[in-house]
Parts: C-alpha cells; structure tokens; sequence
C-alpha cells in the first residue's frame, strides 16, 4: 500500500538555531499534505499544509517545501525554540475518500 | 481554528469489558471522522472512516467486530472498544474535516483518549 516515510526518527537542535525536518512520499498522486505537531498525550496539531501545485509555503517561522519530482517534503522551523519540542508527523492525503496517511514521525529535542 | 473534542481523555478498564469513546465535531459538522490508533513512539495508524448514517469503512487488518464505530449525528462519532484486552492497550485519536472528503482540508484531532486494559 502507499505509505509516508520519515528520513530521521530523532533531530537534536541548539535553541535559536533553525531545525529541518524531512519526509519522503510514495504516492506520486497525493496532491494535499500536512505537518503536525505532537506534543506528548495530546492529539496531532496543525502546523502548515500545501497543495501539489505549490513547492513552497510559509507560516509563521515555518516553511514547507515540496520536491514533487522526488516525492519529498521538509518542514523548516526557524529560531527554533524549546517550545518547539515534539514529535512532528507529515500526512499525505488519500484522494480516496480524504484520508489522512502519516508518515513515522521525527522527535525534535530543543537544548537551551 | 475548528475544535474536536474527544471524551473520556483516558480510561482504565477491566478485561473483558467494552470502553466506549465519544468524538465530537463542536463548531462544525463532520460527515466523515477517522480514527487512528497510536502506540509509544510510534505513528497514528488509521483504524476507520466514520460516515454519518452509513456503515464505517475498516482499514485492512482491524477488526471490525473488535472496534465498533458508529456515526449517528453529523457532530458525533462513537467507537467502542468490545471485550477489551491488554494488548488494546493504546492511545486513540479521532479527527474532522469540515469539508467534502475528498477535499484539500485541514483535518482537525481531538485530544486522544489513553486506553488502559488490566
């Protein structure tokens, strides 16, 4: 079946410095994904999403970059803060009936 | 941003007894809600598809007579838990879209009930 993949399953940053977060797809036809947030206990938080037709998007010190041809995604944080500390999951959406796929996940650790 | 409320946030019970979990769309209505079932560092893996007055659609390998899903309202989605054992031991989430399915929408999640089976 499709699946989202995650390169790294832990990142360690410094506070202040910027953290990239990267996802890998298999779903050539997914045209919608999402980056969330997870803080221990708690339900998935929205962060930023994109549409196929665009390769970048930017929030508030976060970026998300689509490489279509290569079927990856990133999310930057920038001036990561300690607050910034989760677990961070991309989702793919199914076109078959809106279903959200997630990939592994990567643990984000801030250091002050 | 649209709010999913999901109750209890955590339940222990006894094995051999049903845990029901409530799912509710508070701002908006929700013809379809999902549940996803996640173990310790691990992803959210996706159990069904709620649709509201129909029968749920089970994602390969769940057992539909193991979790039972039941969307009567536009606002409310129920799964229950039947003759629990430890190893349903989990944390389950639910989520929203306000939008048609197949829509390029944001997906709202509750806050995840913690399932304890002993």
């Amino acid at each position: 079946g499709e699946s989202v993949g995650l390169h790294l399953p832990t990142l360690s940053v410094q506070e202040g410095d910027n953290s990239i977060i990267n996802c890998a797809y298999s779903n050539s036809a997914s045209d919608y994904f999402i980056w969330y947030k997870q803080e221990s206990g708690k339900g998935p938080q929205f962060i930023i999403d994109i549409r196929s037709n665009m390769d970048k998007r930017q929030g508030q010190r976060v970026t998300v970059l689509l490489n279509k041809t290569v079927k990856h995604l990133s999310l930057q944080i920038a001036a990561t803060q300690p607050g910034d500390s989760a677990v961070y999951f991309c989702a793919e959406n199914d076109n078959q009936g809106g279903k959200l796929i997630f990939g592994q996940g990567t643990e984000l650790s801030v250091k002050p | 941003g649209a709010v999913v409320s999901q109750h209890p946030s955590w339940v222990i019970c006894k094995s051999g007894t049903s845990v029901k979990i409530e799912c509710r769309s508070l701002d908006f209505q929700a013809t379809t809600m999902f549940w996803y079932r996640q173990f310790p560092k691990q992803s959210l893996m996706l159990m069904a598809t709620s649709n509201e007055g129909s029968k749920a659609t089970y994602e390969q390998g769940v057992e539909k007579d193991k979790f039972l899903i039941n969307h009567a309202s536009l606002t409310l989605s129920t799964l229950t838990v039947t003759s629990a054992h430890p190893e349903d031991s989990s944390f389950y989430i639910c989520s929203a879209r306000a939008g048609i399915p197949d829509m390029n929408t944001e997906a709202f999640f509750g806050q995840g009930t913690r399932l304890t089976v002993v």
